[in-house]
Formats: C-alpha cells, sequence, structure tokens
C-alpha cells in the first residue's frame, strides 16, 4: 500500500532518447510535485499541480513536460535526454494549506 | 527568494549522544516547516512537520522547535543510535502555493 509510487526505479538510456517516469499517489491528496535531485544531492521544485492545474514552473527547460491526466497522477515526459538530466527525480505529494508532504522513491535516471 | 541553510553539513557522534541539527531560512513568513530524514539510495521520509503557529513537536526520541521571527528550526535527536544514521533534511513551505524550499541536508553518522 505505497503512498507515493514512482516507476521506473531506475532508467538507463542514450542521448537523445525521449522517457517518461510516472508518479501515483493514493492519499487524496490535491497536489503533487516533481523534484530533482542533482549529484550534490541538492532537492530543487520542477513543478507542481494543484487539481490538475500547474500552478509551479521553475526554469526547468522546455524539454520536461508534465501531465497531470487526473489528481491521483502526474507524469514526467523528457525529451531529447540530455548528459546533465541524469539525477534522481522525485514525486511528492500533499493536501494543499497544512498537510506534510509524501515523497516516493525516486527514479534514478542515467544518461549516457 | 526563499533560502534554507542547514548546519552543520556533516555530523560524527558516539552513540548515546544528545544532538542539535539547525535549520535557517531567509523569508520568515512561512506556512510549515518539515523535517525528513533520507537514506542513502533511498526516498525521504517525513519525521517532524511544524505548522507557522507551533512552536515544537515531538516524535519519540526528536523534537523539533521552530522560531519563526527569528528564521530558524532545530532538530534535537535524544539518546542517538546507529540507526539514526542519515541525511537529514529542512523543508520550508512558503510564497505563493506553499512551494517547498529544501536546505542542502545534514549527514549525520552515528558510531557504536
Amino acid at each position: 500500500d505505497t503512498a507515493v509510487s514512482q516507476t521506473p526505479k531506475y532508467l538507463v538510456t542514450q542521448m537523445g532518447n525521449d522517457k517518461s517516469i510516472k508518479c501515483e499517489q493514493n492519499l487524496g491528496h490535491d497536489t503533487m510535485y516533481w523534484y530533482k535531485q542533482d549529484s550534490k544531492k541538492f532537492l530543487k521544485i520542477m513543478f507542481s499541480y494543484n487539481n490538475k492545474e500547474l500552478i509551479i514552473n521553475e526554469t526547468v527547460p522546455n524539454r520536461f513536460s508534465p501531465k497531470s491526466p487526473d489528481k491521483a497522477h502526474l507524469n514526467l515526459h523528457i525529451n531529447s535526454l540530455e548528459l546533465g538530466d541524469s539525477a534522481v527525480y522525485f514525486c511528492a505529494s500533499r493536501r494543499q494549506g497544512l498537510g506534510e508532504a509524501f515523497f516516493g522513491q525516486g527514479t534514478r535516471l542515467t544518461v549516457v | 527568494k526563499q533560502e534554507v541553510t542547514q548546519i552543520p553539513a556533516a555530523l560524527s557522534v558516539p552513540e548515546g549522544e544528545n544532538l542539535v541539527l539547525n535549520c535557517s531560512f531567509t523569508d520568515s513568513a512561512i506556512y510549515n516547516l518539515q523535517w525528513f530524514r533520507q537514506d542513502p539510495g533511498k526516498g525521504l521520509t517525513s519525521l517532524l512537520l511544524i505548522q507557522s503557529s507551533q512552536r515544537e513537536q515531538t516524535s519519540g526520541r526528536l523534537n523539533a522547535s521552530l522560531d519563526k521571527s527569528s528564521g530558524r528550526s532545530t532538530l534535537y535527536i535524544a539518546a542517538s543510535q546507529p540507526g539514526d544514521s542519515a541525511t537529514y533534511l529542512c523543508a520550508v513551505y512558503s510564497g505563493g502555493y506553499q512551494k517547498v524550499t529544501f536546505g542542502i541536508g545534514t549527514k549525520l553518522q552515528v558510531i557504536p
């Protein structure tokens, strides 16, 4: 009964490919996030959706496109992958307002 | 722009010691502050959430305090154990849509 689940856990792909990471939460939360954790372990927010609407979009290359088909899912599609995209990507969810955030286990993306 | 700093960056203590981890933030207009732990290669586990109206929260051997006016929070760990070894992250909810900003973390090692 994982609260926030991401797939795949590991992803190795070549430069130039297009890939997607999926995220699902079964907590009934209305807000979902994507974070990137770089090699220095710093967690930086990329996107946030509230009730399927984009509310936070940090300065992320437009090769990254999030999609929220419903409140329980937030997928991340990445076009034309580059070496610098290698990182661990975390999905999170929370109830907007006073709720705590819950994180998935992360997807380790390696671009070769 | 909110900035979160955590001191020290790394800490090594013998088992049984009490210890304090520090978190400071530049914009005191926060909604919540949340402490997480991250084990190597794993996701984030929520430890404590302090709402802006609260001054502290306790869970077992953990006690987190919040001083909004000075932009500081501390995480106190009593009677440390080797299983407490992990990276501890402070996250602050602030600004429009309660954007979450993370510190770089404190890497704790508890030596048996």
